[in-house]
């Protein structure tokens, strides 16, 4: 089964780091490109990048641009979305999904992972 | 950036209803648009992604169509289990943008 799985809820305190993570399983990883998504409470889907783990190559938002850490690590079949300083604002749920190769959509979404930032 | 704008951001319908939601982009996008229906506490689920092709395991009451700026999702007899919030997307480019959303509610 072609899955992505992700790391579990997360309560930080404001300017705390966290790294989450999105492992894919039954699929060849490297050859996909896997994206992250946030979903704010109550609100819609906002794309933050994307990375292709075969080169690493990523691509970011302009609105997560130095906000966010996008990498992948081929060996262990993981991506992951990384903060160095996190703030109340980033609260939300984040999702993982895979982009499909010949359609550009993305066709696998992980279970999400929520974020809490409070002090 | 493309910017999605769905209407209308909410409706109510009733089970066997024909529903139509509308997806137009800031400028063309051919046929790169794809949409999403999601539950609560759910992930996002593709049903439609090049406009009009019907996702595998997706029934075939949902369908798609447009091309260039305008683009359409209808639903032909709503079911219960259809009663969700449904985004667009386009995947024309970077940055990737989705529509605001519409949430479905019953009637």
């Amino acid at each position: 089964e072609v899955q992505l799985v992700q790391s579990g809820a997360e309560v930080k305190k404001p300017g705390e780091s966290l790294k989450i993570s999105c492992k894919g399983s039954g699929y060849s990883f490297i050859n996909y490109w896997i994206g992250w998504v946030r979903q704010m409470p109550g609100k819609g889907l906002e794309w933050m990048g994307i990375i292709y783990p075969g080169d690493s190559d990523t691509r970011y938002s302009p609105s997560f641009q130095g906000q966010v850490t996008i990498s992948a690590d081929k060996s262990t079949r993981t991506a992951y979305l990384q903060w160095s300083s996190l703030k109340a604002s980033d609260t939300a749920i984040y999702y993982c999904a895979r982009r499909d190769r010949e359609s550009d959509a993305f066709d696998i979404w992980g279970q999400g992972t929520m974020v809490t930032v409070s002090s | 950036d493309i910017q999605m704008t769905q209407s209308p951001s909410s409706l109510s319908a009733s089970v066997g209803d024909r529903v139509t939601i509308t997806c137009r982009a800031s400028q063309t996008i051919n046929t790169y648009l794809n949409w999403y229906q999601q539950k609560p506490g759910k992930a996002p689920k593709l049903l439609i992604y090049a406009a009009s092709s019907l996702q595998s395991g997706v029934p075939s009451r949902f369908s798609g169509g447009g091309s260039a700026t305008d683009f359409t999702l209808t639903i032909s007899s709503l079911q219960p289990e259809d009663f969700a919030t449904y985004y667009c997307q386009q995947s024309y480019n970077t940055p990737i943008t989705f529509g605001q959303g519409t949430r479905l509610e019953i009637k």
